[in-house]
């Protein structure tokens, strides 16, 4: 089916280490997000990436670097992970050129524990 | 700063009874969507609302828009245990150039046979 799609799906860091979740979507759309679920705090923006070619930070872009690959690709990496960045990870994807109108498509998660 | 606030945070209903969860937002939006998230999986769409006074239904589920107020309405009728799960609103608007969907923190539903 088409959507968007995240590996890993789980995943166990030690504090310090580094590591890179991929999200890759096929619906040939512009923009692509990173959000972070912690309890009780809704999803947060992390970075985003209008269109292919450039990224700029959201609200919580501490700790964390991304680059789109091209228009399909777009990555989050921890360089040095620290237990504050525990959470479950989605990426999503939305048509360009203002709101969209059918929403955003959201992947199923990446469950990252550091400890 | 855009802002978006629901209520009740954690709500605990019977079936068969008839609730409404509250979403409001501190600055003009573009959209407004609701979601549905069942424990360990992802956000499926619900309601896509675009403008004011725009009424969504789908089930026993209703969603609403007021521009106006700044609030948007999610009301369940007759609930059935199925329709457990954490909904959250999200508002999308235009900040510093860019279009970006801001969440609420989400309502924990739990019905109750």
């Amino acid at each position: 089916n088409a959507g968007v799609t995240q590996t890993p799906k789980f995943q166990v860091l030690k504090t310090g280490q580094s590591m890179t979740l991929q999200c890759a979507q096929d619906m040939n759309h512009n923009s692509m997000y990173w959000y972070r679920q912690d309890p009780g705090m809704g999803l947060r923006l992390i970075y985003y990436s209008a269109s292919e070619g450039t990224t700029d930070k959201g609200e919580v872009p501490n700790g964390y670097n991304v680059s789109r690959l091209n228009k399909r690709e777009f990555s989050l990496r921890l360089e040095s992970a620290a237990p504050s960045q525990t959470s479950v990870y989605f990426c999503a994807s939305s048509e360009s050129g203002g709101a969209p109108l059918y929403g955003y498509t959201f992947g199923s998660g990446t469950r990252l524990t550091v400890v | 700063e855009l802002k978006v606030e629901q209520n009740p945070l954690f709500l605990s209903m019977q079936e068969g009874k008839n609730y409404t969860i509250y979403c409001n937002y501190s600055t003009t939006s573009d959209r407004l969507y609701w979601y549905r998230q069942d424990p360990g999986k992802s956000l499926e769409s619900l309601f896509v609302l675009l403008s004011n006074g725009a009424v969504k239904q789908e089930g026993r589920l209703m969603a609403s828009l007021d521009t106006k107020a700044r609030l948007s309405t999610l009301h369940i009728t007759a609930a059935v245990h199925d329709l457990s799960a954490t909904y959250f609103c999200a508002v999308d608007s235009l900040i510093q150039g860019a279009q970006k969907l801001v969440f609420g923190q989400g309502t924990r539903l739990t019905i109750n046979p």
